[in-house]
């Protein structure tokens, strides 16, 4: 089945761009219909939708954030990636990467998330 | 966006107890919702879609319902491994959004 692994600093300076890459194992991330997304969670906002990239060109961002968040895909390497410029303290969460099952889906699978620190 | 409230925030009960979790949507996302369980140190696992249909790999005593605005999450006669804490989500609109969680704790 298909799975999903973040990878990336684990710590980010503030005022520095924090970037995360998925590799997407088990499945094409060519294939489907399906929205790559990024889901951030913090004990002090919860969970939070940041990103989705779909069909390779079409993207959306949450609005929260979509001044500073770029997500981009890579189909040779069966990845997808997440920039967030200019973070602060209040960026530091457990990042996940997962795949929306279609436009009136649930999010599934999940990556096993990635903590990221902005301090200096 | 649609803003989702779960209650309540803990829950406290007893192994073989019955569980009765809410999630309530803003406004009306028909039964496009999902209910995700976590455990300590583990990302969310899709737990029910669709407002009531069970995701693979869970029993039978997880059951989900509601529609409109207003959705129940229930787990009949809790087994130890059902002690996490459980996110509705609604993906009827973007950005799609998630309520703060129900822990639910052994008594």
């Amino acid at each position: 089945q298909v799975q999903l692994q973040e990878s990336g600093p684990g710590l980010v300076k503030p005022s520095q761009t924090l970037s995360l890459t998925c590799t997407v194992s088990g499945g094409s991330i060519s294939s489907g219909d399906y929205y790559w997304s990024w889901i951030r969670q913090s004990p002090g906002k919860g969970l939070e939708w940041i990103a989705y990239i779909y069909n390779s060109e079409s993207t959306d961002y949450n609005p929260s954030l979509k001044s500073r968040v770029f997500i981009s895909i890579d189909k040779s390497k069966n990845q997808f990636s997440l920039k967030l410029t200019s973070v602060t303290a209040a960026d530091t969460a457990v990042y996940y990467c997962v795949r929306g099952r279609g436009w009136l889906q649930p999010f599934d699978p999940w990556g096993q998330g990635a903590l990221v620190t902005v301090s200096s | 966006e649609i803003v989702m409230t779960q209650s309540p925030a803990t829950l406290s009960v007893s192994p073989g107890e019955r569980a009765t979790l809410s999630c309530r949507a803003s406004q009306s996302i028909t039964s496009d919702l999902a209910w995700y369980q976590q455990k300590p140190g583990q990302a969310p696992r899709l737990l029910i879609y669709g407002a009531s249909t069970r995701a693979a790999g869970f029993p039978a005593r997880f059951s989900g319902s509601g529609s409109g605005t207003d959705f129940t999450l229930t787990i009949r006669s809790l087994q130890s491994e059902d002690f996490a804490v459980y996110f509705c989500q609604q993906y009827n609109a973007w950005p799609r959004t998630f309520g703060q969680g129900t822990k639910v704790e052994s008594k």
